[in-house]
Order: structure tokens, then sequence, then C-alpha cells
């Protein structure tokens, strides 16, 4: 039973413009929320994230949304950058399990020059 | 201030060989994760270690496999008797007491021929 889905496998999007990506959970427990973005051969990077408390959070041109009551969240960045062509993964946490991340599979953003 | 450091990067094991992937944390970070990603897939979670203690094992595998973190040195995950789909990229992440994000290190990719 996977927890946290990432239903779209990739996404393609033109320089300069919005790359939305998404992702669902199922676990009510969960209350934190991160996006990590992964380069081929690397580990993943921290980008932003969110508590369960806030609906929204801003970091440049990165923002998350989060809705609780449909249990989605969403990464929006604007303007896309051909260096931002990479997987992004979303991931969850309890508020029951300090530290341990909960991750989807991930979906691989292309951003054309 | 170095980040997280995985050793090796790259391992070649023979079937029914030994494993070990050693781990060492970001400075003042006490708690460490190991992560197994399978080709084409997102990241599972295995084990949540800090010095000396294991709390929360919920993902490793019942057999074969075990992780330490000791007083002094690496983390180190042991996969023993090691079989054609252990092949994988882990992946260990640290983080500092009440963080949630991780950092993590490159990676190492077992294959096992």
């Amino acid at each position: 039973d996977q927890q946290v889905k990432q239903n779209s496998p990739s996404l393609s999007v033109q320089e300069g413009r919005i790359s939305i990506l998404n992702c669902d959970y199922t676990n009510s427990m969960f209350d934190y929320f991160l996006w990590y973005k992964k380069y081929p051969a690397e580990g993943p990077t921290f980008l932003i994230s969110i508590s369960s408390i806030k609906d929204k959070n801003e970091d440049g041109r990165f923002t998350v949304f989060l809705n609780k009551s449909a249990k989605h969240l969403s990464l929006h960045i604007v303007p896309s950058q051909p260096g931002d062509s990479a997987v992004y993964f979303c991931a969850a946490i309890p508020n029951t399990s300090a530290g341990k991340s909960t991750f989807g599979d991930g979906t691989t953003l292309t951003v054309k020059p | 201030n170095a980040g997280v450091m995985q050793n090796p990067r790259h391992l070649v094991r023979r079937r029914g060989q030994e494993a070990r992937l050693r781990c060492s944390p970001m400075k003042g970070h006490s708690h460490v994760y190991w992560y197994r990603q399978l080709p084409e897939e997102g990241l599972k979670f295995m084990v949540y270690l800090q010095k000396e203690n294991i709390i929360d094992e919920s993902g490793m595998p019942k057999e074969r496999f075990s992780a330490e973190f000791p007083k002094e040195g690496p983390s180190i995950l042991r996969i023993q008797q090691v079989v054609r789909g252990d092949s994988a990229a882990y992946f260990c992440a640290s983080s500092p007491v009440g963080n949630y994000g991780y950092t993590f290190g490159s990676g190492t990719r077992l294959t096992v021929v």
C-alpha cells in the first residue's frame, strides 16, 4: 500500500513556463511534507517543505501548496529553467515518527530551452 | 563542512558474498537513515539509527540485512549472502535533532553479479 503517490512519472515544460508537480497521500497522520530534487548519480537534495498547519510555503521560484482535506500537495516552479530538469520526490513524515520520511516514486521533470 | 559521505560509490559483489556500505553523517548530525532505490522505483525506507541505537528498522528485510551506528565511526549497512535482487542504489541521509529535512549522501550503487 503506497502511502505517498506521485501519479505522473514525467513532465515536460518549456523554459520560462510554470512546472506543477503533484503528490497525493493517504495517511492522515502525515503532518510534515517535503520536496527533494535528484540529479542522476547524485543523492536527493532537500528543496522545500511545509507543515500541515500551513497551506502554502514559498521560497524564491518554488512554492509548495498543501490541501489537507484533499490530501494533496503540489510544487510550483516559476519560471522553469533547464537546470530544474531532474527527478522530484515528494516525502511525508507522520507526527508520531520523528524523522522517518515516506517517499513517492518521483516525477522526472524536463525543462526544454 | 563535508556533507554526508558514503563509500564506496560503486560496489560489485558475486552472489553469496557480503556487502558493507559505509556512511559518515554530516558533522553535528546525530540521526542516520538508510534508503534503498531499486531501478525505476522511488526511495524506500530501510532503517533509522542514532548513535548505538536502532530507532526504527521496519523497512529492513528480515534476513541478511543489518545496520549499526557505533559510538565511534561511520554507520554500516551490511548485506550478507547477496542475491541479484539486492542490486540497487543505497542512500544514506542524516539530520540534526529536531530537523525534518535530510541531507543525503551520493549513494552506493551495489551490483550483484
